[in-house]
């Protein structure tokens, strides 16, 4: 079955605890993007990678890192999470470098205290 | 300005009736349009694609983009009860670059 899965699905953490949240599909997508959804605050971007060793920043990425050494891999990494980072995370997957239908995995919800 | 805005809603139709959801962004060398919808703790689900203007149907739902305007559309007919969702707008603001999401619509098909 072609999907993105992400781990883990829920989390809580403390202020400062480094944490990384893995995101894979297998779909051979070269695009993978992640996103944070806060209430009234829509989906909004943190960083996209059109291919392996390619990201760049989206439209919030400070606080996060992200790494793409394999194509179906895209973990996203706090390195000291604070409480504005709690949210609800989504990766997601599109064919090509960009422009096309995105694929997204089930969320992980995070809860940084 | 936000790049991409939408009505909050809540927006609240009869079943059957004709659902209209709005966007528009600002951004004029967009490539790519996109209706998402989600249901509450869900993940976003594609319902359409645009990529030219004009109206794209695809069995009860017709997009539409109007580039010179800067405004896409959703239209929902014979809406039903488990059309009951937030549908969010996106668009490829930069071709093979970031997405920008609207902030969503939630829509409520009462019986």
């Amino acid at each position: 079955e072609a999907q993105v899965t992400q781990n883990p699905r829920y989390l809580i953490t403390v202020t400062g605890k480094k944490l990384t949240v893995t995101c894979s599909q297998n779909m051979n997508h070269e695009y993978m993007s992640w996103y944070r959804q806060d209430p009234g605050l829509g989906l909004r971007q943190i960083y996209y990678s059109m291919n392996v060793e390619v990201t760049d920043k989206g439209d919030v990425p400070e606080g996060y890192k992200v790494s793409r050494k394999e194509k179906r891999n895209f973990p996203l990494i706090l390195e000291s999470p604070s409480p504005n980072q709690t949210s609800l995370y989504f990766c997601a997957s599109s064919r090509g470098t960009g422009g096309n239908e995105q694929f997204f995995g089930p969320g992980t919800r995070l809860t940084v205290l | 300005q936000k790049e991409v805005e939408q009505n909050s809603g809540p927006l609240s139709v009869p079943e059957g009736a004709i659902a209209s959801l709005n966007c528009t962004y600002s951004d004029r060398g967009s490539q790519s349009f996109f209706w998402y919808r989600q249901y509450s703790g869900k993940s976003p689900e594609l319902i359409m694609s645009i990529y030219s203007n004009g109206d794209k149907e695809d069995g009860r739902f017709t997009a539409q983009l109007n580039k010179a305007s800067q405004y896409v559309s959703l239209l929902i007919r014979d809406s039903q009860p488990s059309d009951s969702a937030t549908y969010l707008c996106a668009v490829n603001i930069r071709y093979g670059q970031n997405f920008v999401f609207g902030p969503g619509t939630r829509l409520s098909v009462l019986p």
